[in-house]
């Protein structure tokens, strides 16, 4: 079963705007990462946030968690074309084995130039 | 740079085939994982490995098996390749922290 869902499935904005994502999820959690995937390629992960944070800066990434909401999302400010790609958010649940994470579907993330 | 390679990037095998998926990292990470990725569906967890010699089935492990029997290396094997297989396989390792690490993923086409 699917605990990270994404929306949208997939998103298309022009270089320069900002882009946001959302995960929803079931269950508590340990800890929430968002990873991207370009076409093709293994995944590659991107940021972190544990369950005792609420908002985590990289970069041009931020990401917010809302336990009480069971969902975070993700923001890349000013696009660029490298940008494109799809975003995962994963979340490790209290309950299950410390090594496993769960990933959700994802959202296809386009910049158009 | 920490890394985890799949041996092949493109496998094309014949149906009833046994198909070997290996993957390699070389960061003295404990935990390994198979991985398969559809449209629409995902990555779905086939088998995870915490330690040497040590496997647990994932989600969805039927027709597949695993070996794990140096730290580095941990394959993944189809018995007996269906067509329902082809799909794209991702090979991941963690350590001490939380992230995984993934291979560049190897595209199996079962004909």
């Amino acid at each position: 079963s699917q605990q990270g869902e994404e929306d949208p499935q997939a998103l298309s904005i022009q270089e320069g705007e900002n882009a946001t994502m959302n995960c929803s999820y079931k269950t508590s959690i340990n800890n929430l990462q968002w990873y991207r995937q370009n076409s093709g390629r293994g995944l590659v992960h991107l940021i972190l946030i544990r369950s005792n944070e609420r908002e985590k800066h990289s970069g041009r990434l931020r990401v917010t968690l809302d336990t009480s909401k069971k969902s975070s999302s993700l923001l890349i400010t000013a696009s660029r074309a490298a940008d494109t790609a799809s975003y995962f958010c994963a979340t490790a649940p209290i309950a299950s084995s410390a090594s496993k994470i769960i990933f959700g579907s994802g959202t296809r993330l386009s910049i158009r130039p | 740079d920490v890394k985890v390679t799949q041996s092949s990037r493109y496998l094309v095998k014949r149906t009833g085939e046994k198909v070997f998926l290996e993957c390699v990292q070389d960061m003295d990470h404990e935990n390994m994982f198979w991985y398969r990725q559809d449209p629409g569906l995902g990555l779905r967890l086939i088998y995870f490995s915490y330690d040497v010699k040590m496997k647990e089935k994932g989600d969805i492990p039927e027709g597949y098996s695993v070996s794990r029997e140096k730290k580095e290396r941990f394959s993944l094997i189809l018995e007996s390749a269906s067509t329902n297989q082809t799909s794209m396989y991702l090979c991941a390792s963690r350590g001490q922290g939380y992230g995984y690490t993934f291979g560049s993923g190897t595209r199996l086409t079962v004909v």
